[in-house]
């Protein structure tokens, strides 16, 4: 049961340029949204966060916006660095637990 | 910067042994997680832990497992009889709340292999 989906497994970007991953997610209960970024063999690291009643937060590089009736969440990275290159995971609390999509590896490119 | 800590941090273990992965949280948080990465896969939510008792479990999250929180700062993870399925990262996670704009802040993993 994919409650958070992510359906690009990779994305490739042009360093400089701006990366956008996108999430989807099927139960409208849910009242925070997040996304955390992995690198291999460490734990999640958070990003940013939203709440279910905004529609845009934006942090520095990373803006995160939220489409509640498309039950739809993007994340932009602008510019986008080589040290972006990792796993981001889209993610959706519900209660007490959080619950997390497959993430999407993203490489930033020279 | 505080920070979750989790040993050990690799651990192999023969199948049907039981494993205990401990984890330390940041100290004044209140809410304690425990979630899986099983290699190639998402990362699965298995329990959260709240005033001493289980506030909410995953279906993984069956009889051979159980969490414990002994002591004021240690909180642990254990497999009474491991199966080769639960091969995986295991991650502990805190926040001093259970709710949205709280971060919720995970240790580096604890790699168990069972063979």
């Amino acid at each position: 049961d994919q409650q958070v989906k992510q359906n690009s497994p990779s994305l490739s970007v042009q360093e400089g340029r701006i990366s956008i991953l996108n999430c989807d997610y099927t139960n409208s209960m849910f009242d925070y949204f997040l996304w955390y970024k992995k690198y291999p063999a460490e734990g999640p690291t958070f990003l940013i966060s939203i709440s279910s009643i905004k529609d845009k937060n934006e942090d520095g590089r990373f803006t995160v916006f939220l489409n509640k009736s498309a039950k739809h969440l993007s994340l932009h990275i602008v510019p986008s660095q080589p040290g972006d290159s990792a796993v981001y995971f889209c993610a959706a609390s519900l209660w007490d637990k959080i619950i997390f999509g497959k993430g999407t590896r993203l490489h930033i490119l020279p | 910067e505080p920070e979750v800590t989790q040993t050990p941090s690799h651990q192999v273990t023969q199948m049907g042994q039981e494993v205990i992965l401990r984890c330390v949280p940041i100290s004044n948080h209140l809410y304690f997680y425990w979630y899986r990465q099983i290699l190639g896969q998402k990362v699965e939510f298995l329990v959260s832990f709240y005033n001493n008792e289980i506030s909410e479990k995953s279906e993984i999250f069956d009889d051979q497992f159980s969490v414990e929180r002994p002591d004021g700062s240690n909180f642990t993870l254990k497999i009474r009889s491991t199966k080769l399925e639960d091969s995986a990262m295991y991650f502990c996670a805190s926040s001093s709340s259970s709710r949205g704009t709280n971060t919720i802040y995970f240790g580096e993993g604890s790699w168990l292999t069972v063979v």
